[in-house]
């Protein structure tokens, strides 16, 4: 079958770091998506890795190691308002999107 | 701003009474995605149209039905919704090519309770 594992919740303080892991089996790869999902809003999307290595935006990097199955989300500079689920989704051999369940993330002050 | 739009963002209806969800799209891509989502949980991909043509997930209920008349709007109908049909359900499109992995942008969602 086809698994992706994330923490449930994770905890952090505002202006710190945090990192989200993710680990997956599929049958097949195509990239892998994280989403921030704020209670009671859509997902949106934050980035995209279809090759090893880490992909840089703003505050917000993305790490992917295809060998290992495992990516991870990092956070710098924590703000209240990244206080959200953080969902990781694999993009199979088919082209289907397969999700995660999300990683809820709070800040605290 | 080219976006997803979902009507509407809150539903109330009745043990057994059809209703309908409906999402429309100015970004002119040619997938379109339904997604249920519970609390604390994946989203769970019902069905999606590949421009026309209609896939259906292997374990959606019958219960669920979608239209997509023109490439910007899509329906859900739920025929007679349960208890347990009671979740936000998501819009989604993408602009797919046989090789291609484009994020899915989302609408704000309608969520959906059952009386």
């Amino acid at each position: 079958g086809q698994n992706i594992d994330q923490p449930t919740e994770m905890t952090a303080t505002e202006g710190a770091i945090v990192q989200i892991n993710c680990t997956y089996q599929t049958s097949g790869f195509n990239g892998l998506f994280w989403y921030q999902q704020h209670a009671g809003e859509a997902p949106t999307f934050l980035s995209y890795n279809v090759l090893d290595g880490l992909e840089e935006k703003g505050r917000f990097s993305s790490f992917l190691s295809r060998s290992k199955g495992y990516s991870y989300l990092l956070l710098k500079e924590l703000q209240m308002k990244d206080s959200a689920s953080y969902l990781c989704a694999v993009l199979d051999s088919n082209y289907q999107l397969i999700w995660g369940a999300g990683t809820k993330l709070i800040i605290k002050p | 701003d080219a976006m997803v739009i979902q009507n509407p963002r809150y539903q109330v209806t009745q043990f057994g009474k059809p209703v309908t969800l409906s999402c429309s799209q100015t970004l002119n891509h040619n997938v379109m995605y339904w997604y249920q989502q519970k609390s604390s949980q994946a989203p769970k991909l019902l069905f999606h149209y590949y421009d026309k043509d209609f896939n259906n997930e292997a374990d959606t209920p019958d219960n669920f039905q979608s239209r997509r008349p023109n490439t910007s709007f899509c329906f859900l109908d739920i025929r007679s919704p349960g208890l347990g049909d009671a979740a936000m359900y998501l819009c989604a499109t993408s602009r797919e090519g046989h090789s291609g992995a484009q994020p899915q942008h989302f609408g704000d969602g309608t969520r959906l309770s059952i009386l």
